[in-house]
């Protein structure tokens, strides 16, 4: 079983739609948890951490369920240029290496 | 404004050719990494530095080695490169080791190897 899996899409959305993507992870013991954006052929940014009690930037929010291992993404009234590949990221017990998933790949038509 | 900056941004090798990739970073971090990206793999991480002086073993260390120069630069070096090698190269730092310390990535190297 991977560490971080991710479902690699693609999701294709209309603009303005509400779409949200799931990720799990493995270890239980993992202490920290981001989402990245990478667009094509650019590399990895921070889009936000992911905090226990959820947490919310404009018109994404994060998840975090402990319980079942996974983290999610929430991306309200979607904007063409939120068309990206989405990284679940996640780190292990005492150490700030990240494990990074694959990706969720979004095309956001007009 | 520079944040982490790579080069070179591509280059092509021939299998045996070895080459240095560079990596600087001006955000004052004491942490850097090496990752690969490769199709269906997501980044995988090659070696890293805690802090200036320090250099650990990643995932994917095997045919490479790494030097921190000082506490802004980071290299990696492919001594004998081979075709397995053909990646997308990117450079990562944080401010420091420890929990919700998020990683700021260079632009990345796209490295061929025939």
């Amino acid at each position: 079983r991977k560490e971080v899996e991710q479902d690699p899409g693609p999701f294709n959305v209309p603009e303005g739609a509400t779409v949200a993507f799931n990720c799990t992870y493995s270890n239980s013991a993992s202490q920290s948890f981001f989402w990245y954006r990478q667009d094509c052929r650019k590399e990895p940014k921070l889009l936000m951490s992911v905090y226990s009690s959820g947490n919310e930037d404009g018109r994404f929010t994060a998840q975090l369920n402990r319980a079942s291992q996974y983290i999610s993404l929430l991306i309200r009234d979607s904007k063409l240029s939120d068309s990206a590949t989405y990284l679940c990221v996640v780190t292990g017990y005492n150490t700030d290496k990240l494990i990074f998933g694959t990706g969720t790949r979004l095309q956001v038509f007009p | 404004n520079a944040g982490v900056t790579q080069t070179p941004k591509f280059q092509v090798l021939k299998t045996g050719q070895s080459m240095t990739l560079q990596c600087a970073q001006d955000m004052n971090h004491n942490s850097m990494y090496w990752y690969r990206q490769d199709p269906g793999m997501g980044l995988r991480l090659i070696y890293y530095s805690a802090s200036e002086g320090t250099t650990d073993k990643g995932e994917v260390p095997n045919g490479y080695n790494v030097s921190r120069l000082n506490k802004r630069e980071f290299s990696l070096r492919l001594e004998s490169a081979a075709p397995s090698q053909t990646s997308v190269y990117f450079c990562a730092s944080s401010l420091a080791q420890g929990f919700n310390q998020p990683q700021h990535f260079g632009d990345g190297t796209r490295l061929s190897i025939l």
